[in-house]
């Protein structure tokens, strides 16, 4: 059973415009949410994270919003460049069940910024 | 501040063998988990360790095994290697303690079992 979902396996967008990547999740009890990028042969780099008593969360060209109602998540990198190529994460912790430590993955989005 | 440190990098073992991996976290960080990276499968969550105490599993059988030293650092063990056992082995730390925090990955270990 799935309980995070990347919908999308790859992305191709042009260096400038916007990468909007998508993330939907199952399990109502997940309260926090992150992006990881992962280039190959190297762990995955902690990009932004957002508490589900948000719906919004920015840090700099990276934007993650949260539809809890939907169970629906997205990145928004603006402007997207070419360093950004990689496989992104979308993951998701319960927290309040105490399960602080364990994030369950999605099966990851490759972004391909052409320049 | 270093990093999340893993060794070995690269691993390559028989069947039936085990194998000891080691991560040591960020220091401060009380937090250490452990995931396997498949193609087919994702990331998939191992177990976690919190002061010593494996404080979350995940669904994987029990020839995969953990532990975790006074000092944080942690290790992980698989027995009687399966060919389905090759993967990249991560291991993230976090400052845990309940709190919603970000956690950091070491690069991983990768595991070839021929």
């Amino acid at each position: 059973d799935q309980q995070v979902k990347q919908n999308s396996p790859s992305l191709s967008v042009q260096e400038g415009r916007i990468s909007i990547l998508n993330c939907d999740y199952t399990n109502s009890m997940f309260d926090y949410f992150l992006w990881y990028k992962k280039y190959p042969a190297e762990g995955p780099t902690f990009l932004i994270s957002i508490s589900s008593i948000k719906d919004k969360n920015e840090d700099g060209r990276f934007t993650v919003f949260l539809n809890k109602s939907a169970k629906h998540l997205s990145l928004h990198i603006v402007p997207s460049q070419p360093g950004d190529s990689a496989v992104y994460f979308c993951a998701a912790s319960a927290i309040a069940s105490s399960n602080t430590g364990k994030l369950i993955f999605g099966q990851g989005t490759t972004l391909q910024v052409k320049p | 501040k270093a990093g999340v440190t893993q060794t070995p990098r690269y691993l390559i073992k028989t069947r039936g063998q085990q194998v000891t991996l080691s991560c040591s976290p960020i220091s401060g960080h009380r937090s250490v988990s452990w995931y396997q990276q498949t193609p087919g499968q994702g990331l998939q969550f191992l177990f976690e360790y919190f002061s010593e105490t494996q404080r979350n599993k995940g669904n994987f059988p029990g020839r995969f095994s953990g532990r975790q030293f006074s000092n944080s650092r942690s290790e992980m063990n698989v027995s009687t290697l399966e060919l389905g056992d090759s993967a990249l082995y991560l291991c993230a730390s976090s400052s845990g303690g309940g709190a919603a925090t970000e956690a950091f990955f070491g690069q991983g270990t990768r595991l070839t079992v021929v």
